[in-house]
């Protein structure tokens, strides 16, 4: 068990261009969430996949923003027309579908988003 | 809806007395609950979680927790603060009986340990 990676850890860009990040689950788990957590707030949830499908999106992940788990094993999540609010963490996390620990979440080191 | 309230966003203790952070929490199901630990640049750690067995909750590090349904409580504690506690701690609730996708984090109370 090699953990959740991120990767990369800090991105800085300027206004209006695309950044995209990239999450490697545990191995075995079948879902995969990403998070955004500003300075001071706790994190907030972003969207879920199970294996490669989209179950749910959050009404903070607009239309500037979208996720892919092609073949679900890893995930990346783009920004289109990067703005100063979407400075933030992201954070990734993957849990697995049988087991015990169904209902944890495990959580990567997070990608940090410097727009200015 | 489901919520979290953090009661304190700041709490400071002394490195040898007792550690309480303070969460209640809103569910319309049988709520799931976890704490979560984040120092500072490195990610998210599962301290504990609650799914409806024990209503006292054994972590790592010496934290246990304590759901009261009647008091839509799960506090945070530890007998005795180590230096190595100082970070912030987040208060979770997950609904997996409608949402399997969604944890709800409080806002963090960030424990400050004393020499």
């Amino acid at each position: 068990d090699t953990g959740v990676s991120q990767d990369p850890r800090h991105k800085i860009t300027k206004r209006g261009q695309n950044v995209t990040f990239r999450c490697d689950p545990i191995s075995e788990h079948n879902r995969l969430y990403w998070y955004r957590q500003t300075l001071g707030q706790g994190p907030e949830f972003l969207t879920y996949f199970q294996n490669e499908a989209q179950l749910e999106k959050s009404r903070l992940l607009s239309d500037r923003f979208s996720a892919e788990r092609p073949k679900g094993s890893f995930s990346t999540l783009e920004i289109q027309r990067t703005e100063q609010g979407d400075s933030a963490m992201y954070l990734c996390a993957s849990s697995p579908t049988s087991g015990r620990t169904t209902d944890t979440q495990y959580f990567g080191p997070g990608t940090r988003l410097t727009v200015l | 809806a489901q919520s979290v309230t953090q009661l304190d966003s700041h709490v400071s203790v002394s490195e040898g007395t007792p550690v309480l952070l303070r969460c209640n929490y809103s569910s319309s199901y049988s709520p799931s609950l976890f704490w979560y630990v984040q120092h500072p640049n490195k990610g998210l750690q599962l301290l504990l979680k609650y799914t409806s067995a024990a209503t006292l909750v054994k972590g790592i590090n010496g934290f246990e927790a304590e759901f009261k349904k009647s008091e839509t409580s799960f506090h945070l504690t530890k007998p005795s603060a180590h230096m190595s506690d100082a970070a912030e701690y987040f208060c979770v609730v997950s609904d997996y009986g409608g949402s399997q996708g969604n944890l709800i984090f409080g806002k963090g109370t960030k424990l400050s340990v004393k020499p």
